[in-house]
């Protein structure tokens, strides 16, 4: 298996622009997490779905964010409008079933000028 | 809440030295405790884990036991290579808070000398 794949690697982007992150799960894998990863507050969670339906979002920072997986292979991150404090890499990961082990994609980097 | 307590880094040691990364926790039921291994410019990956008290978790030379009177899940190895510099975290997931929802301490970077 492929593994977990997240697209694009890389996304330098100015503020005020949308941005939209990809993910592809494993494939059989029921449940998709999104992350975020940065020096100040570390590995934070902010949503995940089962089986397509997102379950918890408390972890979205704000409006500006959303996510939709619209089929069992792939999922979206949308930041409108991006903001500088937005930068970070952003992890997806995803899962057979609640509570095993996360897969965890490469991750996309993120900068906001 | 649930929450997860790391040692701080940056740990830097020399090959074959002995390693521990200490890791405790918090959880008002029965977690999953996890660790996970971070390389440059990549994903988590699973090092270990351990589903129950007492169990003892262990991967490529890396352990970690459930202890569930000291609330901790320490990572140890008794002779570190250069190719595990990496950011170490220790994480759990509690059925009782939802279980989908893993807990990750704050991450230790490990720098390992030839």
């Amino acid at each position: 298996d492929a593994g977990v794949i997240q697209s694009p690697r890389h996304e330098v982007t100015e503020m005020g622009q949308e941005v939209t992150l990809r993910c592809k799960p494993i494939s059989g894998h029921d449940y998709l997490f999104w992350y975020r990863q940065t020096m100040m507050r570390g590995l934070e969670l902010l949503i995940y779905f089962n089986n397509n339906v997102p379950i918890d979002d408390s972890g979205m920072p704000e409006d500006r964010f959303s996510a939709k997986m619209p089929n069992a292979s792939f999922s979206t991150l949308k930041i409108q409008p991006s903001e500088p404090r937005d930068s970070a890499v952003y992890f997806c990961a995803s899962s057979f079933v609640v509570s095993d082990t996360q897969y965890f994609g490469p991750g996309t980097r993120l900068t906001v000028l | 809440g649930d929450s997860v307590t790391q040692m701080e880094g940056p740990v830097t040691l020399s090959e074959e030295a002995f390693l521990t990364i200490n890791c405790t926790y918090t959880a008002t039921g029965y977690p999953s405790l996890f660790w996970y291994v971070q390389y440059p410019g990549e994903g988590l990956q699973l090092l270990l884990k351990a589903t129950k008290a007492d169990d003892k978790g262990s991967n490529k030379g890396f352990e970690a036991t459930y202890r569930k009177e000291t609330t901790s899940f320490h990572l140890e190895k008794g002779s570190v290579q250069v190719s595990d510099s990496a950011v170490y975290f220790c994480a759990l997931s509690d059925l009782a808070q939802g279980a989908q929802k893993l807990v990750f301490g704050q991450g230790t970077r490990l720098t390992i000398n030839p």
